[in-house]
């Protein structure tokens, strides 16, 4: 596609339950991140995809996180037991193996009442 | 762990004026530096970026950012700002060896016609 595109833009959903955000990265881009970002802050880094394997979930704040990509292309960032505190914009951003250049989409505004 | 620290958390001027945004880093070894700037609506793009060499980097829409080692800083400077440059900007870092971007907390600007 013409950029990296990220469904629901937004989402509200109740505490505990369980929520998936998706991400298309730009077409060819074998790198692919997700961040979040709180109110008032960066970005911070969750994880980083090269190819189908997660090569660093370093930033996944505990196991009620995980995400996938098991094509190599689209992505999944799913969250089990959700709570007040993950409400925040999950971002999510590509690059091609020849750059460093993170291609950045608008993200999904995550709700938790 | 790197970290970012961006000076200025709201910025308010006329068009015309002269921006310039702080950026100072920590971290030990050799990085990665980028801008990113954020319209209102918008996905995160990438503005300018140094990696090696001169250390003046000039970016699109006029913005230009030095590096200063010795002061583990990266300031971001416009001469000349329009009502359009109204957005917020986001200061980053990657250690050169790494992938993954470190991002200052963000400094609105706002930029009165």
């Amino acid at each position: 596609g013409a950029g990296v595109s990220q469904t629901p833009s937004n989402k509200v959903t109740e505490k505990g339950k369980y929520v998936e955000l998706r991400c298309d990265p730009i077409s060819g881009h074998t790198a692919l991140y997700w961040y979040r970002q709180s109110l008032g802050q960066g970005p911070e880094f969750l994880i980083y995809f090269q190819g189908t394997g997660a090569a660093d979930d370093s930033g996944l704040p505990n196991d009620r996180f995980f995400a996938v990509r098991p094509e190599g292309s689209v992505s999944t960032l799913k969250i089990q037991r959700t709570e007040r505190g993950d409400s925040a914009v999950y971002l999510c951003a590509s690059s091609s193996i020849d750059s460093t250049e993170a291609f950045f989409g608008q993200g999904t505004r995550l709700t938790v009442v | 762990a790197q970290s970012v620290s961006q000076h200025n958390h709201h910025v308010i001027l006329s068009e015309a004026a002269s921006l310039e945004l702080g950026c100072n880093y920590s971290y030990g070894g050799t990085v990665n530096l980028f801008w990113y700037v954020q319209y209102p609506g918008q996905h995160l793009q990438l503005l300018l970026k140094y990696f090696s060499g001169d250390p003046l980097v000039k970016g699109i829409k006029g913005f230009e950012a030095e590096f200063i080692k010795s002061k583990f800083s990266f300031n971001l400077r416009k001469p000349s700002v329009q009502w359009s440059d109204t957005a917020e900007y986001f200061c980053a870092v990657e250690p050169s060896n790494d992938y993954k971007l470190s991002f200052g907390a963000g400094t609105t600007v706002t930029v009165r016609a």
